[in-house]
């Protein structure tokens, strides 16, 4: 069964930090990634969808990558700002999606 | 403006109440979704639907039920069967269920009081 998990958990940053959110899942047999953003109370937003055959995906300031072998994804945040701050959670897609808990991200002014 | 419109907002269950939760897309896709959110855990699948007229559970479906009588609309039912349903409800679509970009309501609150 899939296992999705996201680290860190928490992450406070000052504005303007260049910063890496982390995705982990445990079935490599996946069709694609997807980012999303949660504020709070709110629904989730779709960020950036990586196929199983691309290796990274941009939109802006966020780009994300894919590992398939290694069971990992990454979102790469450039240049952060405070509207950046929300919950960042990522869903593996196998046969449905599974989600990770998020990393819940504080940007400082 | 299409998308998705989840209602009501907020809704307060007593003990022994069934409760239904309304999903509403014009996005015009075929699948759609209802998932579970608690506090610091990821989202969880209830029920999904391919197409009109069929629904398949997901990985929490006791103690929840749903219908799919018209493309654009999927009812999630909360039934007294459910022992913990005070969480956050959200709806889902996608264009197909192949893995294609989903997207969500605002999401619902269900307290029981």
């Amino acid at each position: 069964k899939q296992e999705v998990t996201q680290i860190p958990a928490a992450l406070s940053v000052p504005e303007g930090e260049n910063l890496v959110l982390n995705c982990s899942f445990t079935d490599s047999a996946i069709y694609n990634l997807q980012w999303f953003r949660q504020d709070p109370g709110k629904g989730l937003t779709s960020l950036l969808l990586i196929q199983s055959s691309q290796r990274e995906q941009t939109s802006g300031r966020l780009n994300a990558s894919l590992d398939k072998s290694s069971g990992r994804s990454t979102l790469y945040i450039a240049a952060s700002q405070p509207g950046d701050s929300a919950t960042y959670l990522c869903a593996a897609y196998g046969q449905n999606f599974v989600f990770g808990p998020g990393t819940r991200l504080s940007v400082l002014p | 403006d299409g998308g998705i419109t989840q209602s009501p907002k907020y809704l307060f269950r007593k003990e022994g109440q069934n409760v239904t939760l309304s999903c509403e897309q014009n996005l015009n896709h075929d699948a759609m979704y209802w998932y579970r959110q608690d506090p610091g855990q990821g989202l969880r699948l209830i029920y999904y639907s391919q197409i009109v007229n069929d629904f398949q559970k997901g990985d929490i479906a006791e103690g929840y039920s749903v219908s799919r009588e018209k493309k654009e609309s999927f009812p999630l039912t909360v039934t007294s069967a459910q022992k913990n349903p005070t969480a956050f409800y959200l709806c889902a679509s996608s264009i197909s269920s192949s893995g294609n970009t989903i997207y969500f309501g605002e999401g619902s609150w269900l307290t029981v009081v």
